[in-house]
């Protein structure tokens, strides 16, 4: 079975800091997703990465894999308020499991002034 | 914009009644998805559609919850003899292909009583 983590589950940081966030995977995947959340909305797709070293930035967020250490991470860089959210990867396996998404548990970002 | 939509976007009910929700996917988009998540939780996967075939169910996926998507466009997911464990939001994606980006609705977000 499919296991995805995450950590750190809740993380406070101040404006303009650095600060990385881990996704670990227990099963050779397809792809890797980041998706964001605001409290009571949906998801936003942030990122796709399909293949080991894919490095793929978007303004402060940065999201890398490593297919052979099944770990994916997203880097903050210089913080802003307007990120606080939470952060979920999600792995696809493909085959005959098709393209369910397996999510891990979010982490969950503040950014205090 | 016409993104995923999901109607409705609350629903209360007292346990034992059934409820309906519906999604229309982006329009175009062969693959439909259902999740549910819980409050705190990663979005878990309950049944995807390919045009009208619905090719996976999650073991989640009880007896009581019944998925459609009769022609291929819209999709309904039924609840019968609703429990309060069902509480949680109900969130409904779609993609173009396998393994494309899963875009997401607003949820629809279901108390039971």
């Amino acid at each position: 079975e499919l296991k995805v983590e995450q950590n750190p589950l809740f993380l406070s940081m101040q404006e303009g800091k650095n600060y990385t966030i881990y996704c670990n995977y227990s099963t050779t995947s397809d792809r890797l997703y980041w998706y964001r959340q605001d409290p009571g909305k949906s998801l936003e797709s942030l990122f796709v990465l399909l293949s080991n070293g894919a490095v793929k930035q978007e303004g402060r967020l940065m999201a890398s894999l490593d297919t052979k250490a099944r770990l994916s991470t997203l880097h903050i860089t210089a913080a802003v308020h307007d990120l606080s959210a939470t952060y979920f990867c999600a792995v696809s396996l493909g085959g005959t499991s098709g393209s369910r998404l397996t999510f891990g548990e979010g982490t969950q970002l503040t950014v205090n002034p | 914009d016409t993104g995923v939509s999901q109607n409705p976007r609350h629903k209360i009910t007292k346990r034992g009644q059934n409820v309906t929700f519906r999604c229309d996917p982006i329009s175009e988009h062969n693959r439909l998805y259902w999740y549910r998540q819980t409050l705190g939780q990663g979005p878990e996967f309950l049944t995807y559609f390919q045009n009208e075939a619905q090719l996976e169910k999650s073991r989640l996926l009880s007896d009581r919850f019944s998925a459609e998507r009769p022609k291929g466009s819209f999709s309904t997911l039924e609840i019968q003899r609703t429990e309060q464990g069902d509480s949680a939001m109900y969130l409904c994606a779609s993609s173009l292909l396998a393994q494309e980006t899963q875009y997401f609705g607003p949820g629809t977000r279901l108390l039971v009583l």
